[in-house]
């Protein structure tokens, strides 16, 4: 079936620093790759998605580039903030479910930004 | 209003006796889903109902009942809850529109079973 995997458990960084969160996945086709974040207290938020080779999402200073050869979606930030702290999920939406989305999620990165 | 509501927060339950989460949302989305979340795995979709039509996944078929009474509504049910039922339970909601749409999720409910 189809599956996520996001290499760090946690990452620590202080303010300003470069953010790179790895996600990489498993699915045949084209699924459509979405970046979600939590912050404490909440629910998962929509970050935003990509569904086809090279499309770049971004939204809030964060971006993420589907890579079909590499089956991969990493998440970066240039230069994180405090308020940035949260966990992040990468997660696949598989091409048979374009009217249903059910996702399939990775387990969740830890972000933690020290001032 | 694009929240989506879960009551309650937390709850304590005893080994064999039932459970019942309830969900809302008020954005008139035709999809409602519930995701079972435990430290350190990933969300896990349990089910999701589509319109009236209720899907739930093969692992976790005969555990979870659930029952969507109008379009705002949706409820999780543990007929007789086990220690592994433990979790956080998230409800979401969104829109289907023949893309990829994004979901809503509520704050959750915390599951603690003694």
């Amino acid at each position: 079936g189809d599956s996520v995997t996001q290499t760090e458990g946690q990452v620590a960084l202080s303010e300003e620093d470069f953010l790179t969160i790895h996600c990489n996945y498993s699915a045949s086709g084209y699924p459509a790759l979405f970046w979600y974040v939590q912050y404490p207290g909440e629910g998962p938020q929509f970050l935003f998605r990509a569904s086809r080779d090279k499309e770049k999402g971004s939204s809030r200073g964060f971006e993420a580039t589907y890579n079909k050869e590499a089956t991969s979606f990493h998440l970066q930030k240039a230069s994180v903030q405090e308020s940035d702290s949260a966990v992040y999920y990468c997660a696949l939406s598989g091409p048979g479910t374009q009217v249903v989305g059910q996702l399939t999620f990775g387990s969740g990165t830890r972000l933690q930004v020290y001032a | 209003d694009t929240t989506v509501k879960q009551n309650p927060r937390y709850k304590l339950a005893r080994v064999g006796k039932p459970v019942n989460l309830i969900c809302s949302q008020t954005m008139n989305h035709d999809t409602m889903y519930w995701y079972q979340k435990k430290p350190n795995q990933a969300p896990k979709l349990l089910l999701f109902y589509y319109d009236k039509i209720l899907n739930r996944e093969a692992d976790t078929f005969e555990k979870f009942q659930s029952s969507r009474p109008n379009n705002s509504f949706c409820s999780l049910y543990i007929g007789s809850a086990g220690l592994e039922y433990s979790a956080m339970y998230l409800c979401a909601s969104s829109r289907s529109w023949g893309g990829w749409a994004e979901q809503f999720f509520g704050p959750g409910t915390r599951l603690t079973v003694l």
